[in-house]
Formats: structure tokens, C-alpha cells, sequence
């Protein structure tokens, strides 16, 4: 298996830009988990989704954040406008029904100017 | 917040000399979780402890587990360069209702180096 695919894995973009991170998650996993990682935060979960149903995302900083699953093997974490506080490495990490183990992505650093 | 605790922020040592990080946290957990971070790579799942054990085994690595301090600790004997990275606990919390929310809180991390 390649493991879960981001892109992706580096942004650079300028301050009121639209950014989409993408996601594909190991095949037939039923959960799928974005965080961020920042030096200050630390490890943050931003939102998750069980069968491609967002479960919680009491994490999703404000609005400006969305995220999608359209389908199991696809999901997208959008910011619009960007932010230069937005500046972070963002992970999308999974996991099957049977098991607790989640496994990441490699991450994709986004900087926002 | 963060869930977990993290003690010490970074630690540096020998090769083959033992590490030991631990891990505070605050509310009842159905399982607690170690992942290790290599600079600039995602995270990797090296061992699970659930609430009902108490220490727990795999190759090099240790973990133990008290529920009635809130704490774990994670010992990786004979250290080797190659386990330079930042060590994570993340613990998944248990419902009122005592069954798992289905999603992990991570510490802040603790900064591995073994030096050659």
C-alpha cells in the first residue's frame, strides 16, 4: 500500500489567497483526521470524519476553514482567505475501523506570506 | 489544550545509552499512544497501551502505564542515532459513557538525540 497521499507538499502563497490541501487515504480506512503542526500549538486536530461523515470539528479554527469528503478515498481541507498565522505543516492521517493506530501522511508545509 | 504532558522537552544522550520520556495526561483514556517524528516527515506509530495494562513490550521499546497518576513513560533501551526524532504521546479518551471518541490528543513532544 503507498500509504496516505498528500499534496501538495509544499505551498507558498500570498496573504488573501485561496489554498487547498488534498488528501488520499490508505484504502478502506473509515476514518480520516486532519491536524496542524506548529511550533507554538503543537499537534492540533482540526477536524475528522468517520465514513466520510465529518464526526467532530470543534477544532477548525474559524470559518475560514472547510473541509470535505466527497467520497472514502478523497478528502480536502480548504482555507479561504489565507492568513500568514495560517503558516503550517498540515498532516492528514487515517485509520480502519478494527484498529486505534492511525497513520500520516507525510505532511504538507504551507506558507502563507 | 493539549492532553498530554511531556517531560523532558528535549532529551540528548549517548548511543547505547537508555532514553526515558514520559507522558502526563488529564481526563480517564481507553488507550494511550506513542508515535515517533523524523524532521520534516509525518508521524509513525510505534506502540499502543491500553487502560487495563500496565507495561507493555516491543523490541527496543517499553511503556508503562498508571491510570490512577495519569502518566506513561516510554523507555527505548540501547539507543542508536537512528532514533533521533521527537516522541509524541497521544491518548484517546474515554466517554462518560466509557467508550472512545474516536480521535487522539497529542503532547507536545519530546526531542530525541543520540549522539554517535
Amino acid at each position: 500500500d503507498a500509504g496516505v497521499i498528500q499534496s501538495p507538499r509544499h505551498e507558498v502563497t500570498e496573504m488573501g489567497q485561496e489554498v487547498t490541501l488534498r488528501c488520499k487515504p490508505i484504502s478502506g480506512h473509515d476514518y480520516l483526521f486532519w491536524y496542524r503542526q506548529t511550533m507554538m500549538r503543537g499537534l492540533e486536530l482540526l477536524i475528522y470524519f468517520n465514513n466520510n461523515v465529518p464526526i467532530d470539528d470543534s477544532g477548525m479554527p474559524e470559518d475560514r476553514f472547510s473541509a470535505k469528503m466527497p467520497n472514502a478515498s478523497f478528502s480536502t481541507l480548504k482555507i479561504q482567505p489565507s492568513e500568514p498565522r495560517d503558516s503550517a505543516v498540515y498532516f492528514c492521517a487515517s485509520r480502519h475501523d478494527s484498529t486505534d493506530t492511525q497513520y500520516f501522511g507525510p505532511g504538507t508545509r504551507l506558507t502563507v506570506l | 489544550s493539549q492532553q498530554g504532558e511531556e517531560d523532558p522537552q528535549a532529551l540528548s544522550i549517548q548511543e547505547g545509552e537508555n532514553a526515558t520520556m514520559n507522558c502526563s495526561y488529564k481526563t480517564s483514556i481507553n488507550n494511550l499512544q506513542w508515535y515517533r517524528q523524523n524532521s520534516g516527515r509525518g508521524l509513525v506509530h510505534l506502540i499502543l497501551i491500553r487502560s487495563n495494562e500496565r507495561e507493555k513490550h516491543s523490541g527496543r521499546l517499553r511503556v508503562t502505564l498508571d491510570t490512577s497518576k495519569k502518566s506513561s513513560s516510554l523507555l527505548i533501551t540501547a539507543s542508536r542515532a537512528a532514533d533521533t526524532a521527537s516522541y509524541f504521546c497521544a491518548t484517546d479518551a474515554m466517554s462518560a459513557g466509557g467508550t472512545s471518541y474516536g480521535k487522539l490528543t497529542f503532547g507536545q513532544g519530546t526531542i530525541l538525540t543520540v549522539h554517535p
